[in-house]
């Protein structure tokens, strides 16, 4: 069975410049996340989708990052402009079903560098 | 779960020794899950484990076991005989009734030859 794929694994954008990545979860698997991850602390989730329906994105900052699934199964995430601090590895994660209740096998993640 | 505590920064051990890594959880709910995931200096997490607050039976897995004490809200992860391959953050995180996976902040492992 295929994993969680992501593209790029490692972008470098300049800031104020926008970047987009992509992700397609394992086949089957109705509910999507993207993470934040910054060095040295542990995921922070970003947005979750439930098939093409956003079920929590309080902590995206909206201003800047958006996040779509369109046809509910691959997703993309997008930083326009983007600031130094959004420097991290973006993962993406999938689960049959609600986090609490299934387990989320990750893919493996694009590393942004905003310089 | 309202917060997962991982006291261990970092642990560094010579291959062969056998090295636990404690977490520490917060809930205020009767159904909830746990979990340990690897995290190796690719960058990819790894699923290792989870359990289910309602299943108290404590795992072996390989050179891998857990120890699930409800008692003392911890759900302990313990290498034995380290390979230097072991070496990577390991995550603990817990999953509750709001469908929100809390973490831990991570352990790094160090295996030295």
């Amino acid at each position: 069975e295929a994993g969680v794929a992501q593209s790029p694994r490692y972008k470098i954008i300049e800031k104020r410049q926008s970047v987009a990545f992509w992700c397609n979860p394992i086949s089957g698997h109705a509910t999507l996340y993207w993470y934040q991850q910054i060095l040295g602390q542990g995921p922070k989730l970003l947005i979750q989708f439930q098939n093409n329906g956003v079920v929590d994105d309080s902590q995206l900052p909206k201003d800047r990052f958006s996040a779509e699934r369109l046809k509910g199964v691959d997703s993309t995430l997008k930083i326009q402009p983007a600031k130094l601090e959004d420097s991290a590895v973006y993962l993406c994660a999938s689960s049959s079903t609600p986090p609490s209740t299934d387990t989320q096998y990750f893919g493996p993640g694009t590393r942004l560098t905003v310089l | 779960a309202q917060k997962v505590t991982q006291a261990q920064t970092e642990i560094s051990v010579v291959e062969k020794e056998d090295v636990t890594l404690d977490c520490v959880y917060e809930t205020r709910d009767t159904t909830y899950y746990l979990f340990w995931y690897k995290q190796p200096p690719s960058g990819e997490l790894v699923f290792l484990i989870r359990r289910n607050s309602f299943d108290e039976q404590n795992e072996i897995s390989g050179r891998y076991s857990w120890n699930f004490q409800k008692s003392t809200s911890s759900f302990n992860f313990t290498i034995t005989a380290s390979q230097v391959v072991d070496s990577a953050v390991y995550f603990c995180a817990a999953g509750d009734s709001n469908y929100q996976l809390i973490w831990g902040a991570g352990t790094k492992l160090i295996i030295k030859p």
